[in-house]
């Protein structure tokens, strides 16, 4: 079955520290890449996403991911956090077309200290 | 640009009542989710609409929950009768209608089953 898995559940960090949180895929073939945040008590939004081209894909508010298909992965970056960044971080892919559904990791809570 | 609406923001229902949820996506946008989002998971798709057909609804436990969408623009989910497991956010989601068009989503609605 079609799966994506996050490998942090939670993590700390002081502010200006670097961040990376690890996603992993398990489609074959050709998949979309999806990296949302939802901030406490506010709507899930999209960081960023990856469809094709460049690997390596800018997001909102300095946020980046790169897609590294030989390792079915699709790692979130920053290289300074602030506090505002603290949220929940979810991972999602889907298989090209139309109709194919998001699949969700279980999500990374993140908290930044100030 | 308005985003999605969704009402109540809370719900607190005894086992064995029925609930009913509503949705309003942002204006012209063709496909719809509902998607049930258990605390500590990531968002599990209940079902989806492209206009007021059903595209996927192959997680919706039938039995117990319903979702319409008649004229393609707002949306209702009912679970009847609700059990302890029902407890969990509920969120509403809208694309405009590209594979490659970003899902919005609503606030959700929190429902507990006592």
């Amino acid at each position: 079955a079609q799966s994506v898995s996050q490998h942090n559940h939670h993590v700390i960090l002081s502010e200006a520290a670097s961040l990376e949180l690890g996603c992993n895929y398990s489609y074959g073939g050709t998949v979309n890449l999806f990296w949302y945040v939802q901030y406490p008590g506010q709507h899930l939004q999209l960081l960023l996403k990856y469809f094709s081209g460049d690997p390596l894909v800018k997001g909102i508010k300095g946020f980046e991911a790169e897609f590294i298909k030989s390792k079915f992965s699709f790692n979130l970056r920053k290289p300074s956090v602030q506090w505002s960044d603290t949220a929940e971080y979810f991972c999602a892919a889907k298989a090209p077309g139309n109709n194919r559904k998001l699949i969700w990791g279980l999500g990374t809570s993140l908290a930044v200290n100030p | 640009e308005a985003g999605v609406a969704q009402s109540p923001r809370y719900k607190i229902i005894e086992k064995r009542q029925s609930v009913a949820f509503w949705c309003n996506p942002i204006s012209g946008h063709a496909t719809l989710y509902w998607y049930q989002q258990i605390l500590g998971q990531g968002p599990k798709l209940l079902i989806q609409f492209q206009n007021n057909g059903v595209v996927d609804d192959s997680q919706l436990p039938k039995d117990r929950f319903s979702a319409e969408r008649l004229k393609g623009v707002d949306s209702t989910l009912k679970i009847q009768p609700a059990k302890l497991e029902d407890s969990a956010v509920y969120l509403c989601a809208s694309r405009l209608g590209r594979p490659s068009d970003t899902q919005y989503f609503g606030p959700g609605t929190r429902l507990t089953v006592l």
